[in-house]
């Protein structure tokens, strides 16, 4: 069946390190691809999406890009901020069916000045 | 914008009392949803519901019952709450229309069961 499989944390990080967060997915046909955020306290919302192979989503300097031949949707971000401290999940909907999404089990980045 | 509105932020309830957690959107969505998150577990379908009055169990529906007499509106019921539904439960909405559309979250609601 169709599930995402992401890095597992805790990361901890100095301020302006590079950041990679992995993520990989099992689904059949094109699925949207989606990273999301968790600030303390709240929740989920939209980083990026990627809808179709090749494609580069990005927002706030995070970047991901859909990578089809080898199942991945990586975040990554050059320079981090203490502000970028938050959980992230990645996250698809399959191309075949219109309403479910599959979640990764969120990563946890902590970013110390 | 798309506004999901979860009516508490913290609950804290007792053993054994009904806990109805409330979810209300603003943009006539169709699809809406209850996860539930939990250290470790990332997030776990409760039940979502895809048109009035219709409604679908998720990964674990045990426990809990769901509401949808409006379409803006998606209940989730604790009919005996118990300790181990202590958590925080997330409401999302989508509209199924966007081929790649994303789903809505509200801010959540921390329940503490005692």
């Amino acid at each position: 069946g169709d599930s995402v499989t992401q890095m597992e944390g805790p990361v901890t990080l100095s301020e302006e390190a590079f950041l990679t967060i992995n993520c990989t997915y099992t689904a059949t046909g094109y699925p949207s691809l989606f990273w999301y955020v968790q600030y303390p306290g709240e929740g989920l919302q939209l980083l990026l999406k990627a809808t179709k192979a090749d494609d580069k989503g990005s927002n706030k300097g995070f970047e991901a890009t859909y990578r089809k031949e080898t199942t991945s949707f990586h975040l990554e971000k050059g320079s981090v901020q203490v502000s970028d401290s938050a959980v992230y999940f990645c996250a698809l909907r399959p191309s075949n069916t219109g309403n479910q999404f599959y979640f990764g089990t969120g990563t946890s980045l902590t970013v110390i000045p | 914008d798309v506004k999901v509105t979860q009516s508490s932020r913290y609950l804290v309830k007792r053993t054994g009392e009904k806990v109805f957690l409330e979810c209300v959107q603003d943009m006539d969505h169709e699809n809406m949803f209850w996860y539930r998150q939990d250290p470790g577990l990332g997030l776990r379908l409760i039940y979502f519901s895809y048109d009035v009055k219709m409604k679908e169990k998720g990964d674990i529906p045990e426990g809990y019952s769901v509401s949808r007499e409006k379409k803006e509106r998606f209940s989730l019921i604790l009919e005996s709450a118990s300790t181990n539904q202590t958590s925080m439960y997330l409401c999302a909405s989508f509209f199924s229309g966007r081929i790649h559309g994303e789903l809505f979250f509200g801010e959540g609601s921390r329940l503490t069961v005692l």
